[in-house]
């Protein structure tokens, strides 16, 4: 099974308005963290935001919101106030704390594009 | 401070060559992870170095290998090139191995195989 589903391969959001990307989750681990990258077309991925799992409350970093659902499995980014340089790939990740190693496990990624 | 920088950025081999890919991770990062990106997936990991001592491996085969070197770069390692190894290889770094530590990535190398 897929441990991270992105399930939204395109989004379009207008200026200045919220959008939500969507992300679930598969782990049994009680232990593990979720974050979110950017990544234009330059290549480089672009920390924005990162969600532990025993945080009960959901992690924001200015317009970046983590909309952090546990028993859904669930971590939806939302974007408020969309400007055009948030056009973009946005990825949703995973590490799991039994794996004792620093991996994370990326979904296939959403493609965001911001309207004039 | 300078962030995660990797080299060289683009390269272009034919199949059966070795490549080796080089990364600098952020001052006083002790973690580096390497990740291979196909074109149109997310980035998938290969392996991870904390103090120049392997911590984990990906599904890859023996081909790929690595190293950390005592400053904590790193480099990797990619031994009779497939074409199926075109890909940009993006290099991270984090303070230490932790589940909670933020991995930082450098603008990553793009490989192609002909």
């Amino acid at each position: 099974a897929q441990k991270i589903t992105q399930t939204q391969p395109g989004m379009f959001v207008q200026e200045k308005e919220a959008v939500t990307l969507d992300c679930t989750y598969d782990t049994s681990d009680q232990s593990y963290g979720l974050f979110w990258y950017k990544q234009p077309s330059s290549g480089e991925m672009i920390f924005l935001i990162y969600q532990g799992s025993y945080d009960e409350q959901n992690a924001t970093e200015g317009r970046y919101s983590l909309n952090f659902q546990k028993a859904r499995k669930s971590a939806n980014l939302v974007i408020s106030a969309s400007q055009l340089g948030d056009s973009a790939m946005y990825f949703c990740a995973m590490r799991e704390d039994q794996t004792g190693a620093n991996n994370l496990f990326f979904g296939t990624g959403t493609r965001l594009t911001v309207i004039p | 401070d300078a962030g995660v920088t990797q080299s060289p950025t683009h390269l272009i081999k034919t199949r059966g060559q070795q490549v080796t890919l080089r990364c600098s991770p952020i001052s006083g990062h002790k973690s580096v992870s390497w990740y291979q990106q196909v074109l149109g997936q997310g980035p998938q990991f290969i392996f991870q170095y904390y103090e120049k001592e392997e911590r984990g491996r990906g599904n890859f085969p023996d081909r790929f290998s690595a190293r950390q070197f005592p400053n904590y770069s790193s480099e990797l390692n990619v031994n009779a090139l497939l074409l199926g190894d075109s890909a940009l290889y993006l290099c991270a770094s984090s303070q230490i191995a932790g589940v909670g530590e933020t991995q930082y990535f450098g603008p990553g190398t793009r490989l192609l195989v002909l």
